[in-house]
């Protein structure tokens, strides 16, 4: 069965730093998504995607986020200058809305920021 | 805003127990709903999806249900077994293809 790939599964960096999380979304799937959730809290909606533009946005997602899709394949999250309450775990979602809207998940990107 | 109640928040049982999870939305003009399962530090999986038309669905031993007037919904898990520990997350959508809220999940443990 198709899935939602993420890579790394482990990110590691220093504050500061730029960090791009990659996902490729099921191949037929239009709609994407990132979500994160900082350890023992609830899963967060960040950035929605579709036909190559932001479709909605929280108000986490302020000017250190970026997504692309800089191919027909990958979707990507950057951090720009990543801060200590970065840390979380950031997952990635496609849905195909001739399924009614399921969203499936990848598996997650740990993201420490030390 | 939605929000997205779960209760209990965590539970434990012996094996071969029937369960049920709670899940609560204020807002009930919602599009639909989706239970998922997470294991511990692991990514979320899809486990059923309930359109707000509907009052149910059922995938094997699990059977998820929708009243939307009150803004609740149930998973009920049949006979469970060790294997089903994790935490259970409910999700809706207030309209098509928007981002869903979440609700903190319960967390089940089943004893053997």
């Amino acid at each position: 069965e198709p899935e939602v790939t993420q890579t790394p599964s482990h990110q590691v960096t220093q504050m500061g730093q730029e960090v791009i999380l990659r996902c490729v979304p099921i191949s037929n799937h239009l709609y994407f998504y990132w979500y994160r959730q900082i350890l023992g809290q609830k899963v967060e909606f960040l950035v929605s995607f579709y036909n190559n533009e932001i479709s909605e946005k929280s108000e986490i997602f302020d000017d250190q986020f970026s997504v692309e899709r800089p191919d027909g394949s990958n979707f990507t999250l950057k951090i720009r200058s990543t801060k200590l309450e970065d840390s979380a775990m950031y997952f990635c979602a496609s849905s195909d809305r001739t399924r009614r809207d399921t969203q499936y998940f990848g598996p997650g990107t740990r993201l420490t920021v030390l | 805003k939605q929000e997205v109640t779960q209760i209990p928040a965590a539970l434990s049982v012996p094996e071969g127990e029937n369960l049920v999870l709670n899940c609560s939305f204020t807002d009930s003009a919602i599009y639909n709903l989706q239970w998922f399962r997470q294991d511990h530090g692991k990514g979320l999986t899809s486990l059923l999806l309930i359109q707000s038309s509907q009052r149910e669905q059922t995938s094997g031993r699990l059977n998820a249900s929708l009243d939307k007037s009150s803004g609740r919904s149930t998973l009920y898990i049949a006979a469970s077994q060790p294997g089903d520990s994790a935490t259970y997350l409910c999700a809706v959508g207030d309209t098509r293809g928007t981002p869903l809220v979440f609700g903190k999940g319960t967390r089940l443990s089943v004893i053997a």
